[in-house]
């Protein structure tokens, strides 16, 4: 496809359960990254990866989120036994290269909400 | 910490005004200032970005003003559209010529033209 493709747009989860969001990136696109927007807030850091290396996931809040990218192209965010505070638009971008000055493309993002 | 921060929260212009979007950043290390645009329900889109090295950048109706020693940088909107209508967020980087390095945002400006 032509852009960022995210799936599914819209989640609702029940609290304790597990979530898996997709993240299809820009065909040939290097870096692929993660971030989580609440409500009225700016996108924040989650994880990065290069290729199929995750080199950065400092910003994961717990142990319950896990994100893979095992062949370097589409990429899963796992969130395990949701909780309320986990409700956000998980927002995937994807760039061309690995230097941070080549423009970063977003997709339209996952909305999760957790019950 | 904050390492981001964005003024006004919100922001009503007339058709044809100027809108001013302010930033300020704490680490001097910082090397790459892009400003994103985001329409509701879809991902942030890059809309200019700035080097330290410059103290103004001009695309269209878009300028950023870099202010170093201040740490500050701006966005001004010439001429004002209903279309501009949006969020506008201000990120830092650093490390630009490094792989993997995450953008920080701030927590964004609602823009309302009015016409």
């Amino acid at each position: 496809g032509a852009g960022v493709s995210q799936s599914p747009r819209y989640k609702v989860a029940k609290r304790g359960q597990d979530v898996a969001l997709r993240c299809d990136p820009i065909s040939g696109h290097v870096s692929l990254f993660w971030y989580q927007q609440a409500l009225g807030q700016g996108p924040e850091f989650l994880t990065y990866f290069q290729n199929e290396a995750q080199l950065d996931k400092s910003g994961l809040p717990s142990d319950r989120f896990f994100a893979e990218r095992p062949e370097g192209s589409v990429s899963t965010l796992k969130i395990q036994r949701t909780q309320q505070e986990d409700s956000a638009v998980y927002l995937c971008a994807s760039r061309f290269s690995g230097r941070v000055s080549g423009e970063l493309f977003f997709g339209e993002g996952s909305r999760l909400t957790v019950l | 910490q904050q390492q981001v921060k964005q003024s006004p929260q919100s922001l009503i212009v007339q058709k044809g005004g100027i809108s001013i979007i302010n930033c300020a950043y704490e680490n001097t290390a910082f090397d790459y200032f892009p400003w994103y645009q985001q329409f509701p329900g879809k991902g942030p889109a890059l809309l200019i970005a700035i080097r330290p090295d410059v103290s103004e950048k001009k695309e269209g109706r878009f300028t950023i003003s870099f202010n170093k020693s201040a740490k500050q940088f701006s966005l001004h909107i010439m001429d004002s559209q209903p279309g501009d209508s949006a969020t506008y967020f201000c990120a830092a980087s650093l490390g630009s010529n490094q792989a993997g390095t995450a953008l920080i945002f701030g927590k964004g400006t609602t823009l309302s033209v009015s016409s």
